[in-house]
């Protein structure tokens, strides 16, 4: 009974294409997130949805799309992918501050 | 600008004895810190957190200590044990609950 999960684990794709990655808590958490690690192991937040709602947008090109079709939901749907979207993107939710994530995506755009 | 710093990427501790990972942040507005462990291909797991209210919060091995005005934190991990081996995240957030997270650093013990 995995409490964030993320589909699919791994991705590989080529430069050009549209994919989307899958989050799922069964926490009953209000606050979603994404998060991208670099190369450089840093993770840094990219959004966060509260009940549907986006509250957090970073800096984030606009290929980058969240979508929550509900409370336990946030879908990452990325367009035009390019070499520099090579990351680990973790999805996390959240109560207040104790957030906690999925086991990550690791995403590779040759 | 980085604003929550962990500047040991990496530290080593003998099988038993203490481990003390530091933390430093520049933010002020910063009221609630969190620590993360992550072992490779996993993600992060909250190991346990400290509101700017407190000094110091202990739960088992693990204890946090903060020093707001030297805007510090550390984790203590005593005993080590070599299932303590990962990569150790601190984090800090106030207001809209996002988590500004530092850089990690990779604990490894030794047996």
């Amino acid at each position: 009974d995995t409490a964030v999960s993320q589909t699919p684990k791994y991705l590989v794709t080529q430069m050009g294409n549209d994919k989307s990655i899958k989050c799922e808590q069964n926490l009953g958490h209000d606050t979603m997130y994404w998060y991208k690690q670099d190369s450089k192991k840093f993770l840094k937040i990219m959004f966060s949805y509260n009940n549907k709602e986006l509250i957090i947008n970073e800096t984030v090109p606009n290929r980058f799309s969240p979508k929550s079709p509900d409370k336990a939901h946030l879908n990452l749907h990325i367009n035009s992918l390019e070499l520099g979207d090579s990351a680990v993107y973790f999805c996390a939710s959240s109560r207040r501050y104790e957030q906690y994530f999925g086991p990550g995506t690791r995403l590779t755009v040759t | 600008d980085q604003q929550v710093k962990q500047n040991s990427p990496s530290l080593s501790v003998q099988e038993g004895r203490i481990s003390i990972l530091n933390c430093d942040y520049t933010n002020s507005m910063f009221d609630y810190f969190l620590w993360y462990k992550k072992y490779p291909a996993e993600g992060p797991t909250f190991l346990i957190s400290i509101s700017s209210i407190k000094d110091k919060n202990e739960d088992g091995r693990f204890t946090v200590f903060l020093n707001k005005s030297a805007k510090h934190l550390s984790l203590h991990i005593v005993p080590s044990q070599p299932g303590d081996s990962a990569v150790y995240f601190c984090a800090a957030g106030f207001g809209n609950e996002k988590l500004t997270f530092g850089t990690g650093t990779r604990l490894t013990i030794i047996p």
